[in-house]
Formats: C-alpha cells, sequence, structure tokens
C-alpha cells in the first residue's frame, strides 16, 4: 500500500541555520504531494504541495521539489526562525479521497 | 468563515464512557473527513462523508465509533465505551469535492481516556 517515510527527529538547529527534512514515498501512479505543519496545540496548516515530477512547492521560505526518480519530496529552508519549531508532516494524495501522512519531524530551532 | 471548527478542544473521560466530538465544516464545502492522531504518529484516515453520505469506513473504525452528517452540514463522531487506546487527537477537514485534495484541517478535539 501506500506510505510516506520522514527521517526521524527532533531536529535541532541554530536560528538562521539549512534546514532539510527528508521525505520518500511509496505509491503507484502519480501522487500529489504534501508538506503539512502542526504548532503545538493546533491542528495541520498545509504548507507547501506539488502535483506532478519535477514540480517546486514553495511557501514562506519553505521549498520541496517531487523527485519521482528518488519517490523524494524532501523539504528545505535556507535560514530557520525560532518560530518555524514545529512538527512538520509529509503526506501524499492518490485519489481514494484520503491523505497518507508520515509520522511527522519535530523541528526545534534555538535563539 | 473562520474555517473547519472542532469542538471539545479536550476531553477527559473514564474508561467506558460514551463521549461525542462535532464538527463544523467550512460552510461551502460538500466533503468532510475525519482522521486520529496517535502521540508520535501521523493522523491516520478514519471516514470521510460527501454531503450526508458516509462513502468510506477504515478498518480502524471499530464498531464503537460511529459517525454521521444529519444534513450535509456539521458531522458528530461517537465512541461508544471508550478504551484507553482511543486516547488520541481527533482531526476533522473538510474539502470542496471539485478541489481533489484541497483540504482545511479544524484545530482537533484532544481525547484522553483514564
Amino acid at each position: 500500500g501506500d506510505s510516506v517515510t520522514q527521517m526521524e527527529g527532533p531536529v535541532t538547529l541554530s536560528e538562521e541555520a539549512f534546514l532539510t527534512i527528508n521525505c520518500t514515498y511509496t505509491a503507484t501512479g502519480y501522487p500529489s504531494l504534501f508538506w503539512y505543519v502542526q504548532y503545538p496545540g493546533e491542528g495541520l496548516q498545509l504548507l507547501l504541495k506539488a502535483t506532478k515530477a519535477d514540480d517546486k512547492g514553495s511557501n514562506k521560505g519553505f521549498e520541496a521539489t517531487y523527485r519521482k526518480e528518488t519517490t523524494s519530496f524532501h523539504l528545505e529552508k535556507g535560514s530557520v526562525q525560532v518560530s518555524d519549531s514545529a512538527v512538520y508532516f509529509c503526506a501524499l494524495y492518490r485519489g481514494f479521497q484520503k491523505l497518507v501522512f508520515g509520522t511527522g519531524t519535530r523541528l526545534l530551532v534555538s535563539p | 468563515d473562520t474555517g473547519v471548527s472542532q469542538d471539545p478542544r479536550h476531553k477527559i473521560t473514564k474508561r467506558g464512557q460514551n463521549v461525542t466530538f462535532r464538527c463544523d465544516p467550512i460552510s461551502e464545502h460538500n466533503r468532510l473527513y475525519w482522521y486520529r492522531q496517535t502521540l508520535g504518529q501521523g493522523p491516520e484516515f478514519l471516514t470521510y462523508f460527501q454531503n450526508e453520505a458516509q462513502l468510506e469506513k477504515s478498518r480502524l473504525l471499530s464498531d464503537r465509533f460511529s459517525a454521521e452528517r444529519p444534513k450535509g452540514s456539521f458531522s458528530t463522531l461517537e465512541i461508544q465505551r471508550t478504551e484507553q487506546g482511543d486516547s488520541a487527537m481527533y482531526l476533522c477537514a473538510s474539502s470542496l469535492a471539485e478541489s481533489g485534495y484541497g483540504y482545511t484541517f479544524g484545530s482537533g478535539t484532544r481525547l484522553t481516556v483514564v
């Protein structure tokens, strides 16, 4: 079945450091890919998405490129802020009305 | 429109009691979804509605769980005879069928069974 694998956290960085959170997926066909962010005590917010191979999703300084050849959708940001501290979820959608999520990666950014 | 609303935000209940959660989707959205998120895990699909029809249920949704969307607007999720394993965050989301995957999530209801 469809699945998403994320790097385990927590990822601990200093402010202004470069961020990479790895995400790989297993799915037949051509899923759409997403990154969601969850701040403490809150629900999920869509951060960015990509719907086909080689698409780059971007938002708030975060980027991810849909790599079909490596079945990956790694999240990057050039300079993280303390306010970016949250849990980040990679997810795929292949229809059938449901998102399939990874287990999440906690990011901790210190001043 | 204030987005997807869930009530209550937190619920603590004793094992064996019944609980009911409510979700109010974005008003023009015709699809509504329930997900469950346990500690340290990603959300898992439970069920979804298109208008008032419940079109799919995950095998995670045991017989103790029931969801309704009686008028195609708000939805309720009831858990009967709660167990400690039911402790989780229950997330609701809504979307327009035409948007495919354009989900908007609510803030969730955190259930603790003691």
